[in-house]
């Protein structure tokens, strides 16, 4: 059974910086493209990055782009995503899944990260 | 421009059946969709993949319940016998070439 375990989130003022962690178990990791996904409060799901399975090639929402940096160690099993100059509208949940492009998606329960002063 | 347009809310009796629509744009009529269900307070879960003809592939444990369809530009999911624990927002999710990965803005199930 596929699990997926965020961790990382917090309050951080804006314009700072946090790195979301997400361990995975149950799976072969280094097989699958990785992602994260976010959610405002009140608000719909938002795609952020995905990583691929050798982490060789990486893509990003244009709201993130620049800021956000998506990475994974297949050796821990672990994807992560670094979070800089923060913004109030990061503020959300952050969720990881696999596999968004294939039946079999499997998804986190999420770490709350509040941007605010 | 890769979109997905959901109606905001559905609901149904106890017992009843509802039909959620999930529409492709134009020039998208061929893209697989993913459906995705999220109870109150809980993260998201895969309920399945539909192809443009129709097929799809379900989710481990998801009840039978729960269908999926397709004709054209549309891609459906249908909830049979309708349980209390449906009451959920249901989201629909593309992929494709330049925009990635796409997002429905969701349909709230009310079970009445």
């Amino acid at each position: 059974q596929v699990q997926l375990v965020e961790s990382g989130g917090g309050v951080v003022q804006p314009g700072r910086s946090l790195r979301l962690s997400c361990a995975a178990s149950g799976l072969t990791f280094n097989s699958y493209a990785m992602h994260w996904v976010r959610q405002a409060p009140g608000k719909g799901l938002e795609w952020v990055a995905v990583i691929s399975d050798d982490g060789s090639n990486k893509y990003y929402a244009d709201s993130v782009k620049g800021r956000f940096t998506i990475s994974r160690d297949n050796s821990k099993n672990t994807l992560f995503v670094q979070m800089n100059s923060l913004r109030p509208d990061d503020t959300a949940m952050y969720y990881c899944a696999k596999s968004l492009a294939a039946a079999g998606t499997s998804w986190g329960q999420g770490t709350l990260v509040t941007v605010s002063s | 421009q890769l979109v997905l347009t959901q109606s905001p809310s559905a609901s149904a009796s106890l017992g009843a059946s509802v039909k959620l629509t999930c529409t492709l744009s134009s020039g998208h009529s061929s893209h697989a969709i993913a459906w995705h269900q999220q109870q109150p307070e809980k993260g998201p879960r895969y309920l399945m993949k539909i192809n443009s003809d129709g097929s799809h592939n379900k989710g481990d444990g998801v009840p039978d319940r729960f269908s999926g369809s397709s004709s054209g530009a549309e891609r459906y999911l249908t909830i049979s016998s309708l349980q209390s624990e449906d009451e959920a927002d249901y989201y629909c999710q593309t992929w494709g070439t330049g925009i990635l990965y796409v997002f429905g803005s969701g349909t709230k199930v009310t079970v009445l």
